[in-house]
């Protein structure tokens, strides 16, 4: 099956500070799609983006779907934007099946 | 809009007993539904997902079952649980083609 791999695994990072998280995948896909595990569990759509470069406040995601990479950027980073990061592939189908990488957790220290 | 919601929120459970996770979608029809594990060490497993009521698939062999019972709700069964059986347990849906979206997450702990 298709192989997705993010890095860094851990970031610690000081407020106010930028990171970029990274996807890489094995395959081509249909769609990609970043979310945010809260400290609570929760899992939060941040972007849907199979390719192309998305803004939402803060955060911003490019894919390079020919490339088979995805970037997230957090950008003056705050200490509720600590948790765990994840970047999930679809290859296509009518199932869906999303296939996730191990994520990247991120630490924002006051 | 469309809300997914899942239950019970928390359980602890003894080895050797059943187990019943619900979740419902409201909003949409004929969605796609999936059940996720996330155990230590962070990684989302694909435990089943159904296309349809009555049709579910499995992704791993293990000690659960999955139901679809209505187009809506999707129960995730287990006759024994096992310690392995610990983890954290995520329902999801999805139109075709689209994003994906999850619930709340259910704490599973056998002891």
């Amino acid at each position: 099956g298709i192989q997705v791999e993010q890095s860094p695994p851990d970031l610690i990072l000081q407020e106010g500070a930028n990171s970029t998280l990274r996807c890489n995948f094995s395959d081509s896909v249909n769609n990609l799609q970043w979310f945010h595990q809260n400290p609570w569990g929760q899992l939060i759509n941040l972007f849907y983006i199979p390719s192309g470069t998305k803004q939402n406040g803060r955060l911003s995601a490019t894919t390079v779907a020919t490339e088979r990479y995805s970037l997230l950027y957090i950008s003056s980073s705050q200490t509720t934007d600590s948790g765990v990061y994840f970047c999930a592939v679809h290859r296509g189908g009518s199932n869906y099946k999303l296939t996730f990488g191990k994520g990247t957790l991120l630490t924002v220290n006051p | 809009s469309q809300t997914i919601h899942q239950w019970p929120a928390t359980l602890v459970q003894p080895v050797g007993s059943p187990l019943s996770l619900e979740c419902t979608v409201e909003g949409t029809s004929n969605p796609n539904l999936y059940w996720y594990r996330q155990a230590a060490g962070r990684g989302l497993q694909l435990l089943f997902y159904s296309v349809g009521i009555g049709q579910i698939s499995s992704e791993v062999p293990q000690n659960l079952s999955a139901s679809r019972p209505q187009d809506r709700q999707f129960i995730l069964s287990s006759k024994k649980l096992l310690l392995s059986d610990s983890g954290f347990y995520l329902c999801a849906w999805s139109p075709l083609g689209n994003t994906i979206y999850f619930g709340e997450g259910s704490w599973l702990t056998v002891v």
